[in-house]
C-alpha cells in the first residue's frame, strides 16, 4: 500500500529565505507527482506536476524535483513570501489508477514578515 | 476556466439527519469527479471515485450505505451524508477530472465543512 509522507510538518521562516519542502513515498511505481497548495479551509490549488519519466519541473519561484527510484520529492521554494504561507501537499498517483490521488500529510509552512 | 463549485461551503445539522453536497464542475464536462475528506491537520483520503452514468467505487473502509455517491450529469456529482453523527464531521472535497484532456488532471472544489451536533 502507497504511503506517503512530509517532512516537515510545519515551518517557519522569514520573509526572503529560500526553503525546501520534502515529500517521500514508499511505492516507487508511481504515474506522476503532483505538488498542490492549500490556504486555510480553502480547496487544493496544483503547483506542479511531474510525470514519472522526468526529473523536475519548475514554475516562477517553485522547483519540484523527482527521484522515483528513491522514492523521493522537493518543492524549493526561493526568495519566500508571506503570501506563500499555506499548507503544501504533495500527491502520487499510481499502479492501475493513474488518476487516483494519494496524498501526503502535509507541511504547514509560515513565511514571517 | 476549469473552476470546480462546492455547494454548501458550511452545513450544520444535528445528528441522525441527512445531508447532501453538491459537487459541480462550471465550464468543462467531467466523466469522473472524486471525493475526500480531510480531518483537521490531517491530509485529504480518497472516499470513492464518481463516473457519470454508474456507481461510484468506493475506498476501502468508507461505508457506501453511508456516504451515497450520485454522478446523474457530466457537470454534477452528490455525496449523500446518511443518518450523519458526530464523527462525520470533517471537511470534504471533491475534485473533477475534465473528459476531454489529461487523465492526470484534477481540478479541486472549494470544500464543504460538515458539523453534526
Amino acid at each position: 500500500k502507497q504511503e506517503v509522507t512530509q517532512i516537515p510538518a510545519a515551518l517557519s521562516v522569514p520573509e526572503g529565505e529560500n526553503l525546501v519542502l520534502n515529500c517521500s513515498f514508499t511505492d516507487s511505481a508511481i504515474y506522476n507527482l503532483q505538488w498542490f497548495r492549500q490556504d486555510p479551509g480553502k480547496g487544493l490549488t496544483s503547483l506542479l506536476l511531474i510525470q514519472s519519466s522526468q526529473r523536475e519541473q519548475t514554475s516562477g519561484r517553485l522547483n519540484a524535483s523527482l527521484d522515483k527510484s528513491s522514492g523521493r520529492s522537493t518543492l524549493y521554494i526561493a526568495a519566500s513570501q508571506p503570501g506563500d504561507s499555506a499548507t503544501y501537499l504533495c500527491a502520487v498517483t499510481g499502479g492501475g489508477a493513474t488518476n487516483k490521488l494519494i496524498f501526503g500529510t502535509g507541511t504547514l509552512l509560515a513565511v514571517q514578515p | 476556466g476549469a473552476v470546480v463549485s462546492q455547494h454548501p461551503s458550511r452545513v450544520i445539522c444535528k445528528s441522525g439527519t441527512s445531508v447532501k453536497i453538491e459537487c459541480r464542475s462550471l465550464d468543462f464536462q467531467a466523466t469522473t469527479m472524486f471525493w475526500y475528506r480531510q480531518f483537521p491537520k490531517k491530509s485529504l483520503m480518497l472516499m470513492a471515485t464518481s463516473n457519470e452514468g454508474s456507481k461510484a467505487t468506493y475506498e476501502q473502509g468508507v461505508e457506501k450505505d453511508k456516504f451515497l455517491i450520485n454522478h446523474a450529469s457530466l457537470t454534477l456529482s452528490t455525496l449523500t451524508v446518511t443518518s450523519a453523527h458526530p464523527e462525520d464531521s470533517s471537511f470534504y472535497i471533491c475534485s473533477a477530472s475534465p473528459t476531454s484532456g489529461s487523465p492526470d488532471t484534477q481540478y479541486f472544489g472549494p470544500g464543504t465543512r460538515l458539523t453534526v451536533l
